[in-house]
């Protein structure tokens, strides 16, 4: 799986948007950017994935680069809710696969 | 919204003893998994469990640990004789055969206290 680099730490006002990046130089054609976020001691939470294309569900927005070295994580609002460490992990959605979770991004949403 | 459970929430046991850590993953899913996180560290793949058997396994995972599916339902992990270093948060996560893109979910976790 490919290496991921994110800033250890970020932070964001209430109600703007967390843009939050991420770079995987080394991403190979065929693995796909996936997002998690841990809020402080429970589980880690899918939040969205994809391959090359910009995606939006209900809780972000993946805006990745056209050359898929780097991406961005967007919370268009973001809450006090949304304070988490973030994780970027670049991976083949192989069926039963592990993930490999790095430092991630430390986001604090401050009133 | 069905979700990944866990018990007990924490769990507090002498070095030596064995301990059981239970799961109950969706139900429609077909992959299960353990992961743990040391206080303040990153969280770490243990093994992976498809069709009654170890899928993968990560170093972590040696002769002390052991993972059942002992009926329709649940999912453990046992650890034989803990140590002070097992010491973490126990996440469990299941993910359905759906498509490719094998998004887990994780329980709330155990946090395991070896004194």
């Amino acid at each position: 799986d490919a290496k991921t680099t994110q800033p250890p730490s970020m932070d964001c006002a209430e109600g703007r948007a967390a843009n939050l990046p991420c770079n995987h130089s080394t991403i190979s054609g065929n693995e796909y950017v996936y997002w998690y976020r841990q809020i402080h001691s429970q589980g880690p939470q899918y939040i969205i994935h994809g391959l090359k294309n910009n995606e939006t569900n209900e809780m972000a927005s993946l805006i990745i680069t056209e050359d898929r070295k780097s991406s961005t994580l967007i919370l268009p609002h973001a809450t006090l809710r949304d304070t988490a460490v973030y994780y970027c992990i670049v991976r083949v959605p192989n069926q039963g696969g592990k993930l490999i979770f790095g430092q991630g991004t430390e986001l604090s949403v401050k009133p | 919204e069905p979700e990944v459970t866990q018990t007990p929430s924490h769990q507090v046991t002498q070095m030596g003893q064995e301990v059981i850590l239970r799961c109950v993953p969706i139900s429609n899913h077909l992959y299960f998994y353990w992961y743990r996180q040391i206080l303040g560290q990153k969280v770490e793949f243990l093994v992976s469990f498809y069709n009654n058997e170890i899928s993968e396994k990560s170093e972590i995972f040696d002769d002390q640990f052991s993972v059942e599916r002992p009926d329709g339902s649940n999912f453990t992990l046992k650890i034989r004789s803990t140590k002070l270093e097992d010491s973490a948060m126990y996440f469990c996560a299941s993910s359905v055969l759906a498509g490719s893109y094998n998004e887990q979910f994780f329980g709330p976790g155990t946090r395991l206290t070896v004194l």
